[in-house]
């Protein structure tokens, strides 16, 4: 079974502090994970991806497959970065198709 | 290019009822996903339609099927309504079944079954 793990429900940081949010999955076999956003009022949309190794918008993410772990990383968090953060696992299912599995979520609140 | 788009924007329904809700997908997508995303809780997929088949489908009841047209718009249709089915519903689609294709996701209809 896949599983994606997000322990903190809640991040607040003042501007300009680093931020991570934390991400730890469980999957047999070679997942691809996913970082998405959700703005205020606005639809949820992917922020990266460990098999681009792109830095969007300042926010990096290292696959760690010893620890199982998923970490998105700011150095200098924006009052704009205030949104809900999912972190999200891709597995073959059975049909060989994936399938996204989520966490539940980090609310990041960047304050001034 | 027109994004994802899902209708009705919210709804109300009584338990034992049956609804059906409705996504376009984007152009040039033809496969077509299904979350469920409860109160406080990531999405939970729930099925996945790829060129009119259901190819995936997660721990979701028979009472939750769906269609995909020829256009690769899709229902999601749930019989038999029950308290929890009360949820914000999300489609999400993509230019293939695989995970290297990016999901673009709808704006979700809200449901509440009372």
């Amino acid at each position: 079974a896949q599983r994606v793990t997000q322990p903190e429900k809640l991040l607040s940081v003042f501007k300009g502090a680093p931020v991570e949010l934390k991400c730890n999955y469980s999957y047999s076999g070679s997942p691809e994970l996913f970082w998405y956003v959700q703005y205020s009022r606005q639809r949820l949309q992917l922020l990266l991806r460990h098999i681009s190794r792109e830095s969007i918008k300042g926010f990096t993410a290292d696959l760690n497959k010893g620890e199982t772990s998923f970490h998105l990383k700011k150095p200098f968090a924006q009052e704009e970065d205030s949104a809900m953060y999912y972190c999200a696992l891709s597995g073959r299912a059975n049909s060989g198709y994936s399938t996204l599995t989520f966490g539940k979520g980090t609310m990041l609140l960047v304050s001034p | 290019e027109t994004g994802v788009t899902q209708s009705p924007t919210h709804l109300i329904k009584t338990r034992g009822q049956q609804v059906t809700l409705r996504c376009s997908s984007q152009s040039g997508h033809n496969t077509v996903s299904w979350y469920q995303q409860a109160l406080g809780q990531g999405p939970q997929f729930i099925f996945q339609y790829y060129r009119e088949e259901e190819n995936g489908r997660g721990n979701f009841p028979p009472r939750f099927s769906g269609l995909q047209f020829p256009n690769y718009s899709s229902e999601l249709n749930v019989n038999a309504l029950e308290l929890d089915d009360s949820a914000l519903y999300l489609c999400a689609s993509s230019k293939g079944a695989t995970a290297s294709y990016e999901q673009y996701f709808g704006p979700g209809t809200r449901l509440t079954v009372t």
